[in-house]
C-alpha cells in the first residue's frame, strides 16, 4: 500500500537532546512537508521540500533541521535550540506542491520533552 | 488578525441534524480552498475541495463566498462517525514567485450524539 510512514509514533527525550523524526513515502511525490500541531493551534509549517536536495524554511524553522537526500525520505531533527519542542509532528507529501491542496499525511509523531 | 479563522466549537448535534461551519480568510488573493477532517489524535485527511460554484459530495456541501471571504461546510443527516475536527485550509498566495502555501485553520470540533 502506498503511503507515508512516520516513526517513531511516540518519543520521550530529555531537555538538551537532539532527536530525529523519520518520514518515508512511497507515493513518488516530489514535495514533502513537516508541520507541527499544538493544542488550540492550526498546523504550522516547519520546513518543506519541493525536490530532492532542496528545502525551504517554513514559518517556524528555528531549532529544526531537515535533509532531502532521497525523494522518499525527509527526516526532521529537533535540536536542543528548539525552545518548546513538545508537540505533535506531522509529515506530509503531495504530487504537485500546494496548488491542489491535497496533502497526504503520515500518522504523526508525538514528541514529549521531559 | 489570523489568516484563517474558525469557530473552535464544539458543535454538539444529535444524529440526523444538519450543521454548518464557516471559515473566514484574510488574503483576498487566495485561490484555493479545502476542508480537511481530523479525528482525535490522528492525521488530517482531505475531505473536499471548495470550488467557486460550490460543490457537493454526498451529505457534504462546500461553498465559497469570495466577496465576504469565507467558505462554509454543511453536513446533512449527521452521523456519529462525523464526529471529528474540521480544518479549513486556504492556499495563500504570496507576493513573489512560488511563494504560495497552505494555511490551516485551528479547526472546528463536531460532536454528534445519539
Amino acid at each position: 500500500d502506498g503511503g507515508i510512514t512516520q516513526s517513531p509514533k511516540y518519543l520521550f527525550r530529555k531537555e538538551g537532546q537532539n532527536v530525529t523524526l523519520s518520514c518515508e513515502q512511497n507515493l513518488n511525490h516530489d514535495a514533502m512537508y513537516w508541520y507541527r500541531q499544538d493544542p488550540g493551534q492550526g498546523l504550522r509549517l516547519i520546513y518543506y521540500s519541493q525536490i530532492v536536495n532542496d528545502f525551504q524554511k517554513g514559518d517556524i524553522a528555528e531549532g529544526y533541521s531537515v535533509s532531502r537526500e532521497k525523494k522518499e525520505s525527509f527526516p526532521l531533527t529537533v535540536t536542543s535550540a528548539q525552545k518548546n519542542p513538545t508537540a505533535f509532528y506531522l509529515c506530509a507529501s503531495s504530487s504537485s506542491g500546494w496548488g491542489t491542496g491535497e496533502l497526504f499525511f503520515g500518522e504523526g509523531s508525538r514528541l514529549t520533552v521531559l | 488578525r489570523k489568516e484563517v479563522e474558525q469557530d473552535p466549537g464544539p458543535f454538539n448535534v444529535p444524529e440526523g441534524a444538519t450543521v454548518a461551519f464557516n471559515c473566514t480568510y484574510s488574503n483576498s488573493a487566495s485561490q484555493s480552498f479545502f476542508w480537511y477532517r481530523q479525528d482525535c489524535r490522528k492525521e488530517p485527511k482531505l475531505l473536499m475541495s471548495v470550488y467557486s460554484s460550490g460543490n457537493e459530495d454526498g451529505r457534504f456541501t462546500a461553498q465559497l463566498n469570495r466577496a465576504s471571504q469565507y467558505i462554509s461546510l454543511l453536513i446533512r443527516d449527521s452521523k456519529l462517525s462525523d464526529s471529528a475536527t474540521y480544518l479549513c485550509v486556504v492556499n495563500s498566495q504570496g507576493a513573489g514567485y512560488n511563494t504560495d502555501k497552505l494555511i490551516f485553520g485551528t479547526g472546528t470540533r463536531l460532536q454528534v450524539f445519539p
